[in-house]
């Protein structure tokens, strides 16, 4: 049984498009985190959310509490954005992780 | 420090020895996570510490493995009589309060058992 499921597995995008990856997750939470690994790279957080919508430049993320759900989007995708996103979970005492989705953005 | 550095790097070490995995947090912060991922696998939860407290060590994956953070600060994940299982990168990161702030992560260090 896996407490985070993420969709998709893999994505390949055109520069310029519009993405949204998608995290539901079944356990009670305190927070939901965006994170970002860019292949053979470290990781970085790109959003922590416990309620509504977050935007940072081109990426914005939600989170629908009662429905268990959360989704990441990027906005005019480029080259650069492609890497892992990993949707993690806490639930106060406990992280529990998505297996990631591959995005590659074709120039 | 700027960020928070995790040493070695890289670790090879031969099955059945002990290996030690230290990370130093950005100062200030009081939450410090482990976490492992293995090759091809997700990320793995191992263990929190709120100041040098670890309150719940149900994570780590076998009583081979344990975590002590000293001073409010570095913190030591020792792997006691490696398995080839143990293979995996591990990752540490701080966050300012447990459970409440951004969390940053650590490069992390690279272990291989032979």
């Amino acid at each position: 049984k896996n407490e985070v499921e993420q969709s998709p597995q893999n994505l390949t995008a055109q520069e310029g498009e519009f993405i949204t990856i998608n995290c539901s997750y079944s356990v009670g939470i305190s927070a939901l985190h965006w994170l970002q690994q860019h292949p053979g790279g470290g990781i970085v957080s790109l959003f922590m959310l416990s309620s509504g919508k977050k935007k940072h430049g081109r990426l914005i993320a939600t989170i629908n509490i009662q429905e268990k759900h959360s989704s990441l989007h990027i906005t005019a995708s480029h080259p650069r954005d492609s890497a892992v996103y990993i949707c993690a979970v806490d639930t106060g005492n406990q992280f529990y992780f998505g297996t990631g989705t591959s995005l590659t953005v074709i120039p | 420090g700027a960020g928070v550095s995790q040493s070695p790097s890289n670790k090879v070490t031969e099955k059945g020895k002990d290996v030690e995995l230290r990370c130093d947090p950005i100062s200030g912060h009081t939450a410090l996570y482990w976490y492992r991922q293995s090759l091809g696998q997700g990320l793995e939860f191992l263990i929190y510490f709120q100041g040098n407290s670890a309150p719940d060590k149900s994570g780590l994956p076998s009583d081979r493995f344990s975590a002590e953070r000293t001073g409010g600060s570095v913190s030591t994940l020792t792997i006691q009589r490696t398995q080839q299982e143990d293979s995996a990168v591990y990752l540490c990161a701080s966050s300012l309060l447990a459970w409440t702030g951004e969390l940053f992560f650590g490069e992390g260090s690279r272990l291989t058992v032979l």
